[in-house]
C-alpha cells in the first residue's frame, strides 16, 4: 500500500525567509504533484514532476523529484503572505494509474 | 472558458436520506475522480471512472454509488449506509494529451461541494 508523508504538517514563517516542504512517499512511483489549497477552495494544481531529477520552478516555489530516495521538495524562496495556503503532494498509486494517494498538507502561514 | 463544475456548493442532508452530488466537465476529459476531505486531512479517493460506462471503487467506496453514462458527467450519491458524510467533496477530471493550459495527466479539480449532516 502506497504511504505518502509530508513535513511538516504545520509551518509558520516569516516574510522574505526560506523553506522546504518535504514530501516522502513508500513504493516506486515517477509521478508526482503539487497542489495549493486555499481555505474553503478547491485544489490548483502547482506542479507535475515525471522524472527522477525533474526539477519545476515558477514563481518563488521550486519542485524537485528524487525517485532513488522516494522524495519530493517543495522549496520556498523569500516567501510573501501571498503564499500562506495548505500545499499538498500527491503520489501516482501506479505508474501511468491516474490513481492518486495524497499527503496530509502542509499549512503554510506567512507572518508579515 | 473550459472547466469543471460542481453543484450545489453546500448541501445539508437529513439522517437516513440519499442526496447526491453533480459534477460535470467540458474539457472532453476521459477520466474523471470523486474525493472526500476531512478537516486537517488529505484527500481520500472514493471513485473513479477511466471511461463512460466504467468506473472502479476507490479506498473509501462503502455507503457511495456513482454513475457516468456521459463523458462529462460523474455524479455521486451519498447513501443512508454512509454514516460518517459531513465533509468537503471534490471532483477531478483528466485527460492523456496535454490540451492548451490543461496538462497531460494531471487532475483538474472543480469548486467542491460541503455537505453536512442535521
Amino acid at each position: 500500500e502506497l504511504k505518502v508523508e509530508q513535513n511538516p504538517l504545520f509551518l509558520s514563517m516569516q516574510e522574505g525567509k526560506n523553506y522546504t516542504i518535504y514530501c516522502n512517499y513508500s513504493t516506486t512511483s515517477d509521478r508526482l504533484y503539487w497542489y495549493r489549497q486555499d481555505p474553503g477552495k478547491s485544489l490548483e494544481s502547482l506542479f507535475v514532476l515525471l522524472s527522477n531529477g525533474a526539477v519545476k520552478q515558477e514563481g518563488r516555489l521550486m519542485a524537485s523529484l528524487d525517485t532513488k530516495a522516494r522524495l519530493s521538495t517543495l522549496h520556498i524562496t523569500a516567501a510573501v503572505h501571498d503564499l500562506s495556503a495548505t500545499y499538498f503532494c500527491a503520489v501516482d498509486y501506479r505508474s501511468g494509474s491516474e490513481k492518486l494517494v495524497f499527503g496530509k498538507g502542509t499549512k503554510l502561514t506567512v507572518n508579515p | 472558458d473550459g472547466g469543471i463544475t460542481q453543484s450545489p456548493k453546500y448541501l445539508f442532508r437529513k439522517e437516513g436520506q440519499n442526496v447526491t452530488l453533480s459534477c460535470e466537465q467540458n474539457l472532453n476529459h476521459d477520466a474523471m475522480y470523486w474525493y472526500r476531505q476531512d478537516p486537517g486531512q488529505g484527500l481520500r479517493l472514493i471513485y473513479y471512472s477511466q471511461i463512460v460506462n466504467d468506473f472502479q471503487k476507490g479506498d473509501i467506496a462503502e455507503g457511495y454509488s456513482v454513475s457516468r453514462e456521459k463523458k462529462e458527467s460523474f455524479p455521486l450519491t451519498v447513501t443512508s449506509a454512509q454514516k460518517n458524510p459531513t465533509a468537503f467533496y471534490l471532483c477531478a477530471s483528466s485527460r492523456d494529451g496535454t490540451s492548451g493550459r490543461f496538462r497531460a495527466d494531471t487532475q483538474y479539480f472543480g469548486p467542491g461541494t460541503r455537505l453536512t449532516v442535521l
